[in-house]
């Protein structure tokens, strides 16, 4: 049973960069059978998707946060990370990791992290 | 993008009543359609996915159905851990989109 669990700043400043850590038991990052992705909530309103990796690599990022985000993955210790940059009060969330599967269904999540943007 | 209407907003059910919850996409998704629980304070839970597929463990009291741009998720006889937030998910087309929400609440 894949566990996975969200760590990181949970206050960060605007502009500046959020940067969180999915760490994943239970299961090896680098099987083939997912995708790890990213998906936010805020606070009392619905679900955006933020993107994707493959263990090789491959990056999927959701248009409309492209231009700001990178998900990078390190196999060696079984975790990827989210990392938003210049960040507004817009961006205060629960942040998720999640394993996919066919790269977008959501089969195992992680409990979620708050993030306030605020000074 | 594809826009994920869900209806109702809220669904007010008694418990062992039937509920039905209804999402439509923009265009068509095929059946590329997940279906999501949200309970309080937890994070979302795959119920179904590829429109009529129940996820491993899941009680055989929901049903997805549908195809194109018209789904639903049943739930014949809503117990009390029932009562939560479900989401639609459409991942036929890049970005990945969620519905707004059908609250399921307590008549």
């Amino acid at each position: 049973q894949l566990q996975l669990r969200e760590s990181g700043p949970g206050l960060v400043k605007p502009s500046e960069t959020l940067s969180l850590t999915c760490t994943v038991s239970g299961g090896s990052i680098s099987s083939s059978n997912y995708y790890w992705g990213w998906i936010r909530q805020p606070p009392g309103k619905g679900l955006e998707w933020i993107g994707s990796i493959y263990y090789s690599g491959s990056t999927y990022y959701n248009p409309s946060l492209m231009s700001r985000v990178t998900i990078p993955v390190d196999t060696s210790k079984n975790q990827f990370s989210l990392k938003l940059n210049s960040v507004t009060a817009a961006d205060t969330a629960v942040y998720y990791c999640a394993s996919l599967a066919g790269g977008a269904v959501a089969l195992s999540w992680g409990q979620g992290t708050l993030v306030i943007v605020s000074s | 993008e594809i826009v994920m209407t869900q209806s109702p907003a809220t669904l007010s059910v008694s418990p062992g009543e039937r509920a039905t919850l209804s999402c439509r996409a923009s265009q068509s998704v095929s059946s590329k359609l997940a279906w999501y629980q949200q309970k309080p304070g937890q994070a979302p839970r795959l119920l179904v996915y590829g429109a009529s597929t129940r996820a491993t463990g899941l009680p055989a009291r929901f049903s997805g159905s549908g195809s194109g741009t018209e789904f639903t998720l049943t739930i014949s006889s809503l117990q009390s851990e029932d009562f939560a937030v479900y989401y639609c998910q459409q991942y036929n087309n890049w970005p990945v989109t969620f519905g707004g929400g059908t609250k399921v609440e307590i008549k």
